[in-house]
């Protein structure tokens, strides 16, 4: 079946430190979406990338669609302490199989 | 804004015991869904439903889980005879008719004693 492998599982960085999260899957997706999970909290919708090669910014995070539509990834410019959470990418099939990835886990040194 | 909403926050239940966990989803939306998340790992899809039946279920729903919309505003997952596996954060997410995007509510924390 089709498997949405999401890595690091974890990561700690320092304020002002960079951070990114790769999404990859089995098969090809028809859409990718982030969504972010403070600790004790619900997933919330970041964005959905839909087209091969698709870049997206909010603000200091960047994401991307690969060519393939296979994979993903997220990137945070200059974290700072609210960036914490986990982050889990989500793929979705053309006949409508959503998957989750596993998340990765991120925490923020001040 | 509107929201989703999930009650109890928490439900604390005996092995073999029935629960049926609440959603109110957001008002104009309609397709709701019912999602797993067993501490410290990743959210796992339960069940999607939209128009008064189920669209899509995933292999942990099996035969003691439910799903049923009662009335116009509530949205139900009833676990028939609870297992201590079934302790996990239990999430409701709506989304509307023309955007993919799912709102989630806060959550019910099921522990099975």
């Amino acid at each position: 079946g089709q498997q949405v492998m999401q890595i690091p599982q974890y990561q700690h960085v320092q304020e002002g430190e960079d951070f990114t999260t790769y999404c990859n899957s089995s098969t090809t997706l028809s859409n990718i979406q982030w969504y972010k999970q403070r600790p004790g909290g619900h997933p919330v919708f970041l964005i959905q990338l839909v087209k091969s090669g698709e870049v997206k910014k909010q603000k200091r995070l960047t994401f991307q669609f690969g060519e393939a539509k296979k994979n993903s990834s997220l990137h945070i410019t200059a974290t700072q302490t609210t960036d914490v959470g986990t982050y889990f990418c989500r793929g979705g099939t053309s006949y409508g199989k959503l998957t989750f990835g596993q998340g990765t886990i991120l925490t923020v040194h001040p | 804004e509107p929201e989703v909403t999930q009650t109890p926050s928490h439900q604390v239940t005996q092995m073999g015991q029935e629960v049926i966990l609440r959603c109110v989803p957001i008002s104009n939306h309609l397709y709701f869904y019912w999602y797993r998340q067993i501490l410290g790992q990743k959210v796992e899809f339960l069940v999607s439903f939209y128009n008064n039946e189920i669209s899509e279920k995933s292999e942990i729903f099996d035969d003691q889980f439910s799903v049923e919309r009662p009335d116009g505003s509530n949205f139900t997952l009833k676990i028939r005879s609870t297992k201590l596996e079934d302790s996990a954060m239990y999430f409701c997410a709506s989304r509307g008719a023309f955007r993919n995007i799912q709102y989630f509510g806060a959550g019910t924390r099921l522990s099975v004693l």
